[in-house]
This record gives structure tokens, sequence and C-alpha cells, in this order.
């Protein structure tokens, strides 16, 4: 299976507990994207790498947030102190720089994670 | 602000008739459009793009249509097959730079169901 891969696939924490998650890209793509996703609401951008740079971060990413790409492969999303409002789906999506035009992102399979 | 809307949350086609999804865009930068097809508990899969230079994409039993005056576009799956039944995102690039996208902008999604 050569797509995007997520772990784990699920996870429940109690509130104030860090959580990290994991993110293995398509190996000869060089962005990395993370983004949440929540009941009835589209994927929302959270922020993205070019190989080991993080390039943007969105408002939505409070300091709580930490995202990594140490050596431009694998990704990490850690979440300190959680909140019952981080609740959702953290899906990671990665392409392959062409251009302007062309470029598709593919999506892993979602970290579902539940704070209790 | 939503750049990117679908205002239909839900549809309902035969099988064997035609599905017809929309999106509503209101950035006339936007000249790249994706649609994504997602099932429950897993993450989004790409179904087929559009650039603006073109009017009409198809593939196999899909097509897009892009009409940029009526800054709108539409999804078009001829005929529907059980297996479509999942939700419909519509999505653009926020924007550019490095010479790839700086994430995907979405839509809230089309529950596409396909009725025997």
């Amino acid at each position: 299976d050569t797509g995007v891969s997520q772990d784990p696939r699920h996870k429940i924490t109690k509130r104030g507990q860090n959580v990290t998650f994991r993110c293995d890209p398509i190996s000869e793509h060089n962005r990395l994207y993370w983004y949440r996703q929540t009941l009835g609401q589209g994927p929302e951008f959270l922020t993205y790498f070019q190989n080991e740079a993080q390039l943007e971060k969105s408002r939505l990413l409070s300091d709580r947030f930490s995202a990594e790409r140490p050596k431009g492969s694998f990704s990490t999303l850690e979440i300190q102190r959680t909140e019952q409002g981080d609740s959702a789906m953290y899906l990671c999506a990665s392409s392959r720089t062409s251009g302007r035009l062309g470029e598709t992102q593919y999506f892993g399979p979602g970290t579902r994670l539940l704070v209790l | 602000d939503q750049q990117v809307k679908q205002n239909s949350p839900s549809l309902s086609v035969q099988e064997g008739r035609i599905s017809i999804l929309n999106c509503d865009y209101t950035n006339s930068m936007f000249d790249y459009f994706l649609w994504y097809k997602k099932y429950p508990a897993e993450g989004p899969t790409f179904l087929i793009s559009i650039s603006s230079i073109k009017d009409k994409n198809e593939d196999g039993r899909f097509t897009v249509f892009l009409n940029k005056s009526a800054k709108h576009l539409s999804l078009h799956i001829v005929p529907s097959q059980p297996g479509d039944s999942a939700v419909y995102f519509c999505a653009a690039p926020r924007s550019y730079s490095g010479g790839g996208a700086d994430g995907l902008t979405f839509g809230k999604g089309t529950h596409l169901i396909i009725q025997p």
C-alpha cells in the first residue's frame, strides 16, 4: 500500500491529557498537510509542510497544537492539554509540488479523536 | 467566511439515474477545483478536478462542469450506482506559494444517497 497512512485510527483521551498523531505521506510527495473535520463540516486546513519546513499555520491551530516533520518524511501532530472541543477527525494529506495547476492532495484515513 | 459553498446537505437519486451535485464559490481568484468523495470513517478520496481554463472535464461516469461567470460548478454522475452513496466535497486551493497549493478550502459536503 503506497497511500497516505495515519496512526492511530482512533484515540480516546481524558481532558487535559496530551496526544500525538503520526502521518506517513506518499513517499515521493514533498508537501504534507494537516486538516481537521468536525461533524457536518468539510475538512478545515490546519498547517502544511514543504519538505521539513512548516510554511503556514491556520488561526485554528492554537498554541496547544504543534506539528513537526523533522526529516521531511513523516509528520506528527501533538495536542497538549486536550479540551472537549478538540474532538474531531484529524486528516493528513500529501501532494507533489508540480506547479500551480493540476496539484492533487491525497488523504489518509484520518485519526478520530474523542476527548472525554 | 465560506468561500466554497455546497447548499444541499443531502440528495437522493434512484439507481441508474443522473446525480447532479452543485457547488458555488465566491473567490474569483480560484483557478482549480477538485471533488472528493468520502465514506464514513475514511479519509476523502480524490474523484475529479477541473482547471479554470476549461469548462468541462470527464472521467468515466463522472463529469465536472465549470461556469466561471456564475462562479458555479457541478458534478454529474451517470448512471448512479449504489456504491456512489457517500458525502461529496467540492474544494479549491486556498492560495499558492513555492509552486504548490497552501492547502484546500472545502465546502460542507453533500450526502448523496442512491436508492435501489
